[in-house]
């Protein structure tokens, strides 16, 4: 299947600072690309679509001036978590789109943030 | 919209013998469902999909099963390994654009 990776794998960080979590497609071109967070014993939750080119798509109750997504590139997507306070701890994870396997997603393996 | 309930949410299951997840939709457009594998502190990994037009899929100890009539489709693990341990989630698609909509999740643990 294709590949999807994900940067950092872990972060820690304190409270009132920025992270930045790169979503990359590695053997396909992605025009979409997805973000989710999960919490402990949880289903994935999605956050927001991102779009190749265009302003991303946010779910009903996501922040998007906190959640702030970049989709500049067929290949790259990045999630900025901006004043990040403890209750923005969890795992995100990210998935692309291979257009050319019609509906499937591939997973990135996920970052766990821990905001102190 | 669509909806996607899933159970057991736990399982536990012998080594050796098989496992049956069990997942429903509400959603009668719906055309194409995955199953993913997630592994502790890992993303989900896609195992196995079947579209709509088709009854049943197979690839080696994995098969899936779907029902459009009743709106059921089902993941079969066959001669269960330690490795099969994991979280399982089904999920629905009803058209191309549309967002995945998962299942809660299914807890697996092989025994030995």
């Amino acid at each position: 299947g294709a590949v999807v990776s994900q940067h950092p794998s872990r972060v820690i960080c304190k409270s009132g600072t920025s992270v930045k979590i790169e979503c990359r497609s590695l053997d396909f071109q992605a025009t979409t690309m997805f973000w989710y967070r999960q919490f402990p014993k949880q289903s994935l939750m999605l956050m927001a679509t991102s779009n190749e080119g265009s302003k991303a798509t946010y779910e009903q109750g996501v922040e998007k001036d906190k959640f702030l997504i970049n989709h500049a590139s067929l290949t790259l997507s990045t999630l900025t978590v901006t004043s990040a306070h403890p209750e923005d701890s969890s795992f995100y994870i990210c998935s692309a789109r291979d257009p050319s396997g019609i509906d499937t997603q591939y997973f990135g393996p996920g970052t766990r943030l821990t905001v102190l | 919209g669509e909806n996607v309930e899933q159970h057991p949410s736990t399982l536990s299951v012998q080594e050796g013998d098989s496992a049956v997840i069990k997942c429903t939709y509400s959603d009668s457009a719906s055309n194409y469902f995955p199953w993913y594998k997630q592994e502790l502190g890992k993303g989900p990994q896609l195992i196995i999909d079947i579209r709509s037009n088709v009854g049943e899929k197979k690839d080696q100890r994995i098969a899936v099963t779907l029902n459009k009539t009743a709106k059921h489709f089902s993941l079969h693990i066959t001669e269960t390994q330690p490795e099969d341990s994991a979280v399982y989630f089904c999920a629905a698609i009803p058209n191309r654009d549309d967002k995945i909509i998962f299942g809660k999740g299914t807890r697996l643990h092989i025994l030995p």
